[in-house]
């Protein structure tokens, strides 16, 4: 049964940093790309990142291009995101989702999230 | 970045009707393009990818269809556990962008 795990999340001041972690199981980790999506307080879906199934391509949206790192330890079948410099429009539940291919794509196993919040 | 357009953003429909939404992206995406359902509190679940192929243990009342800029999310007939979010997503380029999203409520 594939299971993703969140943490990480909590309360952080404008201009600060959190580090989330995704514990997955239940799958060959390496195989498959994964992404980070998050949805803000009664919205919709927003894809903020993807990494390939090796770790060496790495993708962002726009909006978080420069301040978020997303990687991977195969090793311990873990997914991170590095979030610097948070603005209060991060505040989301952030969620990690397996990809069907090795390469970001779709997605058909996701996590429950794990809720960041950003504000002074 | 593509952008993709549902509608219409609410739906109110009896169970046992046939429920219809539309997802229209801002340049062509060919079929790659795939369909999710949220229910509250929960995780999405993907329904359909690249067009219309159900994804895994996905009941046939879902059926999805279109190309390029127009797709369609049909339910044949509405069970009470498909009251919920649908939202499109596109793998055509990166970045990976979602619809807004068609909320289907019971009338």
């Amino acid at each position: 049964e594939v299971q993703l795990l969140e943490s990480g999340g909590g309360l952080v001041q404008p201009g600060g940093s959190l580090r989330l972690s995704c514990a997955a199981s239940g799958f060959t980790f390496s195989s498959y790309a994964m992404s980070w999506v998050r949805q803000a307080p009664g919205k919709g879906l927003e894809w903020v990142s993807g990494i390939s199934g090796g770790g060496a391509s790495t993708y962002y949206a726009d909006s978080v291009k420069g301040r978020f790192t997303i990687s991977r330890d195969n090793s311990k079948n873990t997914l991170y995101l590095q979030m610097n410099s948070l603005r209060a429009e991060d505040t989301a539940v952030y969620s990690c989702a397996k990809d069907r291919a090795v390469l970001p794509n779709n997605f058909d196993f996701w996590g429950q999230g794990t809720l960041v919040t950003v504000s002074s | 970045e593509i952008v993709l357009t549902q509608s219409p953003a609410t739906l109110s429909l009896s169970p046992g009707e046939r429920a219809t939404l539309s997802c229209r992206a801002s340049q062509s995406v060919s079929s790659y393009l795939a369909w999710y359902q949220q229910m509250p509190g929960q995780a999405p679940r993907l329904l359909i990818y690249d067009a219309s192929n159900r994804a895994t243990g996905i009941p046939a009342r879902f059926s999805g269809s279109g190309s390029e800029t127009d797709f369609t999310l049909t339910i044949s007939s509405l069970e009470p556990e498909d009251f919920a979010v649908y939202y499109c997503q596109q793998r055509s380029s990166r970045p990976l962008t979602f619809g807004g999203g068609t909320k289907v409520e019971i009338k």
